[in-house]
């Protein structure tokens, strides 16, 4: 079965910078990931592509404060100069052919 | 810009029926795969549902498969899901989003603000 795990929760300061983890299962890391944000009660908004190759590319609108990297079957996603609005839950997502469209657990991101 | 509007939700009973539509604008709807995806009160998403850009291709999450129809109205730019034998655990916010990729899996690069679907006796 395909999963993507992500930590429940993360923390960092105002101003700082935090990288975000979503990993695949084993076997798959060639597959490409979205990172969407869920700010409190409202639906999510897409945020960018993150390939295998460590390339990545953001959504309309997006703040290149907001950057995405690789590593084998780990997805990241880095927020620098951290706003307060930037709490929020952070979903990862993929989709292939047979596993249709699938979404990690989502990451709490606190800031302090 | 590009707009999704979900409505239709409510309080509904175990086992009857809910037809949830979205409202799109901004873009040319039917070059588009639309997609259906819920989140139970304090869950993560699940995806749901999709309808290619075609209208006659279509999936369906196994949770939902044999209860819920996805269509679309081209000529009005409306997504429909209409919903059957509801149970318990279909009680979600549903959203309906956009399938970046026109004839390619991809992800989803513009989402609706949902609509609360409540089953319950």
């Amino acid at each position: 079965q395909f999963v993507l795990t992500q930590s429940p929760s993360a923390s960092a300061s105002l101003g700082a910078s935090v990288k975000l983890t979503c990993t695949l299962s084993s076997g798959h890391s060639s597959y490409a990931v979205a990172w969407h944000q869920q700010q409190p009660d409202k639906g999510p908004r897409y945020l960018m592509k993150v390939n295998s190759d460590g390339n990545y590319n953001r959504g309309d609108g997006i703040p290149d404060r907001f950057s995405g990297s690789s590593s084998g079957t780990e997805r990241y996603l880095t927020i620098s100069s951290l706003q307060s609005e930037d709490e929020a839950d952070y979903y990862c997502q993929t989709w292939g052919t047979g596993i249709n469209w699938v979404f990690g657990g989502g990451t709490k991101l606190t800031v302090l | 810009q590009v707009q999704l509007v979900e409505s239709g939700g409510g309080v509904v009973q175990p086992g009857r029926s809910l037809r949830l539509s979205c409202a799109a604008s901004g873009f040319t709807f039917s070059s588009y795969g639309m997609h259906w995806v819920r989140q139970a009160p304090g869950k993560g998403l699940e995806w749901v549902a999709i309808i290619w850009y075609d209208g006659n291709n279509k999936d369906y999450a196994d949770s939902v498969k044999g209860r819920f129809i996805i269509s679309r109205d081209t000529s009005k730019n409306i997504l429909y899901l209409q919903m059957n034998s509801l149970r318990a655990e279909d009680t979600a916010v549903y959203y309906c989003a956009r399938q970046i990729s026109t004839r390619y899996r991809g992800q989803f690069d513009y989402w609706g603000q949902g609509t609360l679907v409540t089953v319950s006796s």
